[in-house]
């Protein structure tokens, strides 16, 4: 069965510098969510879209922006890079009612 | 806010012997989904536990939810090393928020060890 694709899978960046997460959604699925993990830490809530609009902001920094495309792929872009923003981060997508997110093999993102 | 606490934090176990993770959320949910995650791996999804008195079970673990008292268990039978592992319960919200959408609110997650 076809699972959420993410891409790409490590990236390393410098301080200040941008980044842009992509997330591809199972086939049907119209729900996507964004969550950042710390290391150690439990996942947390960014934000996420439904059809195409936002329906829902969580801890997103307002150096990060996301937004979901015709095609239902979604990017999360994010700038002026932290130290802390080093992390794994997750998309899930799910079909909206169903309620049950499938998360993707997640992206790990390196600032130095 | 919705908080989820899962306890213990850490768990180390023999091999053979039985233990319970619980789960406690403070306000009104009807979706429970219990997740394993390897370190650095994504997160599997287990169990999804969608209403009051659910009980699932798949090999050596079994899932519950008791919406009143809004306490979820997972519980592992016989432990055997492969079930070493981080354990999340994670649960959505009762109501929509918007169009569709049940952002999920995570425990801190159970480091479960099990020794041979």
């Amino acid at each position: 069965a076809a699972g959420v694709i993410q891409s790409p899978r490590h990236l390393i960046k410098e301080k200040r510098e941008t980044a842009t997460l992509k997330c591809y959604p199972i086939p049907r699925h119209d729900t996507v969510y964004w969550y950042q993990q710390g290391p150690g830490q439990d996942p947390q809530f960014l934000i996420s879209f439904y059809e195409k609009m936002q329906s829902d902001k969580g801890s997103i920094p307002d150096r990060f922006s996301a937004q979901q495309f015709s095609d239902y792929h979604s990017e999360l872009n994010m700038s002026s890079l932290e130290l802390g923003d080093s992390a794994l981060y997750f998309c899930a997508s799910s079909f909206a009612g169903a309620g049950e997110q499938f998360f993707g093999p997640g992206t790990r993102l390196t600032v130095l | 806010e919705l908080k989820v606490e899962q306890n213990p934090l850490f768990l180390s176990m023999q091999e053979g012997k039985n233990y319970t993770i619980y789960c406690n959320y403070s306000t009104t949910s009807d979706r429970l989904y219990w997740y394993r995650q390897d370190p650095g791996k994504s997160l599997e999804s287990l169990f999804v536990l969608l209403s009051n008195g659910a009980v699932k079970q798949e090999g050596r673990l079994m899932a519950s939810l008791d919406t009143k008292a809004r306490l979820s268990t997972l519980h592992i039978t016989a432990a055997v090393h492969d079930l070493s592992a981080t354990y999340f319960c994670a649960v959505a919200p009762l109501l929509y928020s918007g169009a569709g959408s049940y952002q999920l609110t995570f425990g801190k997650g159970t480091k479960l060890s099990v020794i041979p």
